[in-house]
């Protein structure tokens, strides 16, 4: 079992800021297999990324994402006030298609 | 559009089962992989198993062989979730997923509305 480790756990920071979410692997991801999903309390997870880079239908460009192997990233360049929320990455190259603990974007 | 509408919340006592339902529509049902992954309270996502409706097998995670049964029904669009052996370590809400209509890959696109399932004596 691929075992995702997101870092860090809780992020604090101010609309207008450029942040970047980290998630590494136990072992290599095959074909950069990787997905970003945002939550909000209460709402199921919506997906930001797939494939490691590419933006799911309807998700802006400020969130981008990028990585291969065992580490990837998930950046979004300017926060808005509704980007406040728990964010996680899924490996789905191997089963079982695990997802990583979580790190809980918050308002500083 | 694409929608995944589950059952109901359920409470059960421990030691029994549950059986939770996602019915979709919009789109072809029987070709694309729809999995359930659960939240406990104030906890991450977990992925429990998943299954592809026209060829009937269920891929589970390892940490649910044995308790966890899903199957598909084509003539109604609805995939079914039966976990067994329930303990409070099961409250949790239930969430039926699908990718996108381009791919088949396990990854979500789609998500039912979760259903909560509490064990409690």
């Amino acid at each position: 079992e691929i075992v995702l480790t997101q870092s860090p756990g809780t992020l604090s920071l101010s609309p207008g800021e450029r942040t970047t979410l980290s998630c590494r692997a136990s072992q290599s991801i095959s074909s950069r297999y990787l997905a970003w999903y945002q939550q909000k309390p209460g709402q199921a997870p919506r997906l930001l990324i797939y494939g490691a880079s590419s933006r799911a239908t309807g998700i802006p460009d400020r969130f981008s994402g990028s990585g291969s192997g065992t580490d990837f990233t998930l950046t979004i360049s300017r926060l808005e006030p509704e980007d406040f929320a728990v964010y996680y990455c899924q490996q789905y190259g191997s089963s079982p298609y695990t997802f990583g603990q979580g790190t809980n974007l918050e308002i500083k | 559009q694409v929608q995944l509408v589950q059952s109901g919340a359920e409470v059960k006592k421990p030691g029994s089962s549950v059986k939770v339902s996602c019915k979709a529509s919009g789109g072809t049902f029987s070709i694309y992989a729809i999995s359930w992954v659960r939240q406990a309270p104030g906890q991450g996502l977990e992925w429990m198993g998943g299954i592809i409706p026209i060829f009937g097998t269920a891929n589970y995670a390892q940490d649910f062989q044995g308790r966890v049964t899903i199957t598909a029904d084509i003539s109604t669009s609805t995939v079914y979730m039966d976990l067994s052996g329930l303990g409070s370590e099961d409250t949790a809400v239930y969430y039926c997923a699908r990718g996108p209509s381009d791919s088949n890959a396990y990854y979500y696109f789609y998500w039912g509305q979760g259903t909560l399932v509490t064990v409690s004596s």
